[in-house]
This record gives C-alpha cells, structure tokens and sequence, in this order.
C-alpha cells in the first residue's frame, strides 16, 4: 500500500487558471506538509500541518491555500496560476513536527503554460 | 547565510570507490539530522538518520559534527545504482531544511 498518495502525478494547465492537488497519507501520522522543488531542484517547504492545524506558513503567494479535512489529507489548491509555478509538488508526513523523518508523495509535476 | 549547504557536484566516481560528502549547517538548535537520496524525477527518500555517535549502515557511515555544525556521508565501495542525489536535512524550528543536494555519479 501506498504509504502517502498524492494526485494527479502530472497537470499541465495555461496561466490563470484554477487547479488542485490532492495528499493522503495512511500512516497515522500527525503532521503533513507541502514542500516545492523548483527548477533548480531546491526542495522548499510552503506549509505544515499538524492535526489539522497550520503550523508553517513560509512566505508563499496567497493564491496558495492548503485545506486538511482531517489529518490523513492536505490538500493544495492553487489559484490564479501564473508560469513561476511551474515545478514539483511534494506531499510528506511526519509522525511528529520537526524531529521525525519526512515520507514523501511520488509528486505533482505542474507545467503552466 | 543558507541555512543547509552542499557542494552540489557532481561527483563522478567509478565503480568500488569510496566518497564522501558533507554539508553544513547554520541553525546551533537543530537536533535531528538526515540523509535522504533523490533519484531522477523520483521523490526524495530516507537514507539514514544521523546520530551523534555516528552510524553505520552496509556501506554508508554518516556522522555528526555538532561543534563545527556540519554532517558527513561515506559511501564505500560505490555501485552504480548509487548514482543520485544526496539532500542532507538538519530539523528547523518547525520542520526539516533540506540542503540543495550533492549529485554523485558512479560509472563503470
């Protein structure tokens, strides 16, 4: 079993539009997190979750909002896409905020054109 | 000051040599520390943990500096599914940082 699923694996979509991506995780942890990997392949955390509770928030566009319906989901809708968002998305969780290891989604590759 | 630094390489090294790698951190108050290996368009995954003791694990050793902040891994006798990237993590105030990755090439 997929231990954190996130969906689609691809988008590719044009500037100005609206999109989503979706995280579940089955491993009971009780943080989440979504992290950007751009280009230049830096790995960059946007927002945390733990409980359902947003713990970060880095400085991220607010066109970004994040939603945890409970603490196996985080979910990333993206408003208002522009071509800077073009890169990878990652979901991970953690059993614990900051100490734990991070297990990742197979990521979202989002191409805006 | 970057808060997680890596030579980014790439290091080519052939068949059943030893590298190593280090990297650097800023934050004194990290306490947890990790290797993790990003293959091509793959997601990134855990390597090993870092102790302060040092630890082993087959062929790769990773150590832990904390008075010069910095963490190293050894990869002995190199194979070629080794080829990747290294991202060293140190854990933040609220989550992990990760480096921006040492690409290592190992060729036959």
């Amino acid at each position: 079993d997929t231990a954190v699923s996130q969906t689609p694996k691809y988008l590719v979509t044009q500037m100005g539009n609206d999109k989503s991506i979706k995280c579940e995780q089955n491993l009971g942890h009780d943080t989440m997190y979504w992290y950007k990997q751009d280009s230049k392949k830096f790995l960059k955390i946007m927002f945390s979750y733990n409980n359902k509770e947003l713990i970060i928030n880095e400085t991220v566009p607010n066109r970004f909002s994040p939603k945890s319906p409970d603490k196996a989901h985080l979910n990333l809708h993206i408003n208002s896409l522009e071509l800077g968002d073009s890169a990878v998305y990652f979901c991970a969780s953690s059993q614990e905020v900051s100490n734990s290891p991070l297990h990742f989604g197979n990521g979202t590759r989002l191409t805006v054109t | 000051r970057k808060e997680v630094e890596q030579d980014p390489g790439p290091f080519n090294v052939p068949e059943g040599a030893t590298v190593a790698f280090n990297c650097t951190y800023s934050n004194s108050a990290s306490q947890s520390f990790f290797w993790y290996r990003q293959d091509c368009r793959k997601e990134p995954k855990l390597l090993m943990s870092v102790y302060s003791s040092g630890n082993e694990d087959g062929r790769f050793t990773a150590q832990l500096n904390r008075a010069s902040q910095y963490i190293s891994l050894l990869i002995r006798d190199s194979k070629l599914s080794d080829s990747a990237t290294y991202l060293c993590v140190a854990s933040g105030y609220s989550t992990l940082t990760f480096g921006k990755g040492t690409m290592l090439l190992v060729s036959p």
